[in-house]
């Protein structure tokens, strides 16, 4: 099973709402990731969690909360957020962070922010 | 970091080979080369990677020169369902990982 599965598959959302987008793997992996990508641009990396802490935040607004719950679930918090934080976040998972194992990405949450 | 540069985009007929090219003439000595696709508004999908010999698996074949500041993605018989954008992809070192850093791709479109 090399399968990441993410939900929702959309949300539309208000600036005053308070939503999660989930993440989960059973591939025993023990390093997950959430990405940020706007329309025709490629991925960009915001959390890095390994063995369920957060190694990796690359300077994302408080307003993404990121949470590892345990080694298969992954969830990221979204309060008072933006129009321009409309995108496609995707979620991935890898064995380890060393640069040399292959990272399964899931199939993405496209949010709009209103 | 390793920094890499597509080509914005490619044609390619259907049943014909797809040869996307990749410089990232700044790479590490010990760190590998990825390579993903991601068809419309899904997940990247993970094809192949690489170090210095060249690789091959049932979907692609990747070429590395030997001073590893290129490489080549083959796709031997490409398809339709083969149109996607196409990342080579460096690794980015933070602290102790290494991360994916994803370069701005080419599309690869396969014509009828």
């Amino acid at each position: 099973d090399t399968e990441v599965t993410q939900t929702p598959k959309h949300l539309v959302m208000g600036m005053t709402n308070k939503k999660s987008l989930k993440c989960e793997q059973h591939m025993g992996h023990r390093a997950m990731y959430w990405y940020k990508q706007k329309a025709k641009k490629p991925p960009e990396l915001m959390f890095v969690y390994s063995y369920e802490k957060l190694s990796i935040n690359e300077s994302v607004p408080s307003r993404f909360s990121p949470e590892c719950p345990n080694s298969s679930l992954l969830n990221l918090h979204l309060h008072a957020l933006q129009p321009e934080d409309s995108a496609l976040y995707l979620c991935a998972s890898s064995h380890g962070t060393s640069g040399r194992e292959t990272q399964y990405f899931g199939p993405g949450t496209r949010l709009l922010v209103l | 970091d390793a920094k890499t540069t597509q080509p914005p985009s490619m044609d390619c007929a259907e049943g014909r080979a797809a040869n996307l090219p990749c410089n990232h003439s700044t790479i590490s000595g010990n760190e590998y080369v990825y390579w993903y696709r991601q068809i419309h508004s899904q997940g990247p999908q993970y094809i192949i990677h690489g170090l210095k010999n060249n690789e091959t698996n049932e979907m692609a074949s990747l070429i590395i020169t030997e001073d590893r500041k290129s490489s080549t993605l083959i796709l031997p018989h490409a398809t339709l369902r083969d149109t996607a954008v196409y990342y080579c992809i460096s690794l980015t070192f933070q602290g102790s990982a290494r991360q994916l850093t994803f370069g701005s791709g080419t599309q690869l479109t396969v014509l009828p």
